[in-house]
């Protein structure tokens, strides 16, 4: 199993640019969520989902758009960057009732300049 | 959406146990608790969870007061690996709504 799959690794954006970070995991994980992470910080909830066709916000869901049209992808659209989304993005995936919790990709670096 | 206490920062010598405590006064009946880490800057790592009773696993051991207001990690035999940002958790596993706090940093030292 690959578990959760993130891409790209890294981007650089310019102001106002849009773009798709991709989320896939293979454990047929009911649950999905996007986090952000910014220097020093904790991560902070953007998005989640329980389910195909069921999405809800976060903490910060501000700027970012999602949707959960498969279990498997859960994909982060950015519609129109700002230097203030530079940030660590994590996809995370669970079970559901699963008692090991969430499972967390290894995250992409994104930079707005 | 209960919330977490726990301290900024501690430090612990190789070796020995490191006990990260956690505060949750606010904790509803169906909401365990849940312990991740982060290790420098990659994604957190599931460490271990309970609801009343105590837990261990081969990684870590979970204490929880009776009255779950508060509970405690306990890493038996501290490594430099075990370097990183612990942070606990509230969560009921029904809504999906995973919540971080602000975590501990633990340093362990040679």
């Amino acid at each position: 199993n690959a578990g959760v799959t993130q891409t790209p690794k890294f981007q650089v954006l310019k102001t106002g640019q849009s773009m798709t970070l991709q989320c896939a995991q293979d454990m047929n994980h009911e649950y999905m969520s996007w986090y952000r992470q910014d220097p020093g910080m904790g991560l902070r909830l953007i998005h989640y989902s329980v389910g195909a066709g069921i999405t809800d916000q976060g903490e910060v869901p501000n700027g970012y758009n999602v949707s959960r049209s498969t279990t498997e992808d859960f994909p982060l659209r950015l519609l129109s960057a700002a230097p203030s989304q530079t940030s660590v993005y994590f996809c995370a995936s669970s079970s559901g009732q699963s008692f090991y919790g969430y499972t967390f990709g290894s995250g992409t670096r994104l930079t707005v300049v | 959406d209960a919330k977490t206490t726990q301290p900024p920062s501690m430090d612990c010598a190789e070796g020995r146990a490191a006990n990260l405590p956690c505060n949750h006064s606010t904790i509803s009946g169906n909401e365990y608790v849940y312990w991740y880490r982060q290790i420098h800057s990659q994604g957190p790592q599931y460490i271990i969870h309970g609801l009343k009773n105590n837990e261990t696993n081969e990684m870590a051991s979970l204490i929880i007061t009776e009255d779950r207001k508060s509970s405690t990690l306990i890493l038996p035999h501290a490594t430099l690996r075990d370097t990183a940002v612990y942070y606990c958790i509230v969560y009921s596993g029904n809504t999906g709504k995973l919540i971080f706090g602000q975590g501990t940093t633990l340093q362990v030292k040679p």
